[in-house]
């Protein structure tokens, strides 16, 4: 996919638990985002990066928090997992400018029990 | 009202025929547009943009734009089985890089 690669693919985990969505690209690209996707909502973002340890909410941050500490690579924690949150995750890269779409990356599917 | 709406779907087209997707925005400052298609159980891919007024073409896919009435169209040509898929529309707002999605429609292309 481009160079953006996820991690892990799939997970299930416990209500309570804290969970770590791993993000990788090797595009040099700046901006960096995690959208989750859901039956009835279609994509909707988490939150995004513009820059190394730059980021800022998306319109579903509550109870979620990112980190991006080298550009390469975008990390969506989840502190204490809900059932609510059992959904697909999808990382995104782009280009600056407002013409470049996103590539995205193959998704993790993640199901909190 | 959503910021970006589409059809569910599924819209259901013989192969061979024009596929015709819709989506509306609610932004007038929205500057640039996109589709994606997603198959089932992958993660989108773009097909398209478009930020100008009027017609793009691209092979047998073109976006149609009017900001005016604030929607944004995708018609497939000589659909074929392969574009059985879910389609979506985005929209770049003016401020910053992030774009809003609509909910996708799914567009079936039977034999």
């Amino acid at each position: 996919d481009a160079g953006i690669t996820q991690s892990p693919r799939h997970k299930v985990t416990e209500t309570g638990t804290p969970v770590t969505l791993r993000c990788h690209q090797t595009e040099n690209h700046r901006y960096m985002y995690w959208y989750r996707q859901d039956p009835g909502h279609g994509l909707r973002l988490i939150h995004y990066s513009y820059g190394v340890k730059d980021t800022d909410k998306g319109e579903v941050s509550d109870g979620y928090s990112v980190s991006r500490s080298k550009t390469e690579d975008f990390l969506l924690t989840l502190e204490s997992a809900t059932s609510s949150q059992t959904s697909v995750y999808f990382c995104a890269i782009s280009e600056l400018g407002q013409n470049y779409g996103y590539t995205f990356g193959s998704g993790t599917r993640l199901t909190v029990v | 009202q959503k910021e970006v709406e589409q059809n569910s779907g599924p819209l259901s087209v013989p192969e061979g025929a024009i596929a015709s997707l819709n989506c509306t925005y609610s932004d007038r400052g929205s500057q640039s547009f996109f589709w994606y298609r997603q198959y089932s159980g992958k993660s989108p891919e773009l097909i398209m943009f478009i930020y100008s007024n009027g017609d793009k073409e691209d092979g047998r896919f073109t976006a149609q734009l009017n900001k005016a009435s604030q929607y944004v169209s995708l018609l497939i040509r000589d659909s074929q089985p392969s574009d059985s898929a879910t389609y979506l529309c985005a929209v770049n707002r003016a401020a910053g890089n992030k774009l809003t999605f609509g909910g996708g429609t799914r567009v079936l292309v039977k034999p």
